[in-house]
């Protein structure tokens, strides 16, 4: 089945530095991803929508110019938290969709990002 | 606006019992319904899913039901297992490509 690996799993930061996380699509071509961010006990929040080639579309409320998102090639799409503050703490988990453009999406396993 | 509206928000049940999470929807534009489970530290899973031109699905002890008129969809596990320990998250999407919207999330413990 499709599979789509998100690195790292966790990463610890001091406060003001970057941290890039990776969304790879392993075994199929992914036109569009997605980004979600979840708080402990919550549901997932959609951040944006990547589409590769393209610029990506933010929802209401989220920093385009602090989270940085890059969808360079069908099978990787990178989130980039710039300046990252401990509020930035969060789960972050991508999901992928196919270039046929069946309706199952697969979600990566999730990054935990900790801003010390 | 939450899109979709989940409950209950947390679930206890016996193992060897049925747990039954609701949801609900209001944009008839849906047209897609999964289920999914996530596990504490990892990202969701698809669990099942269901299109509006059916009423039910079962996969193993997993059966969703789908009520049109009312906007509502359920998801029920049978014979319920400590495995099936995780949080539950429904989700309503309309047409290929698109985004979808979660609805809340329920936790449920099956005790043994």
């Amino acid at each position: 089945g499709a599979v789509v690996s998100q690195h790292p799993s966790r990463v610890i930061c001091k406060s003001g530095t970057s941290v890039k996380i990776e969304c790879r699509s392993l075994d199929f071509q992914a036109t569009t991803m997605f980004w979600y961010r979840q708080f402990p006990k919550q549901s997932l929040m959609l951040m944006a929508t990547s589409n590769e080639g393209s610029k990506a579309t933010y929802e209401q409320g989220v920093e385009k110019d602090k989270f940085l998102i890059n969808h360079a090639s069908l099978t990787l799409s990178t989130l980039t938290v710039t300046s990252a503050h401990p509020e930035d703490s969060s789960f972050y988990i991508c999901s992928a969709q196919d270039v046929q453009g069946a309706y199952g999406y697969t979600f990566g396993s999730g990054t935990r990002l900790t801003v010390v | 606006q939450q899109q979709v509206k989940q409950s209950p928000q947390s679930l206890i049940v016996q193992k060897g019992g049925i747990s039954i999470i609701n949801c609900a929807y209001e944009n008839t534009a849906f047209d897609y319904f999964p289920w999914y489970q996530q596990f504490p530290g990892k990202g969701p899973a698809l669990l099942i899913a269901i299109r509006p031109d059916v009423s039910e699905k079962k996969e193993g002890r997993f059966t969703i039901s789908f009520n049109k008129s009312a906007k509502q969809f359920s998801l029920h596990i049978m014979d319920s297992q400590p495995g099936d320990s995780a949080t539950y998250f429904c989700a309503a999407s309309m047409n290929t490509g698109n985004q979808f919207y979660f609805g809340t999330g329920t936790s449920l413990t099956v005790i043994p």
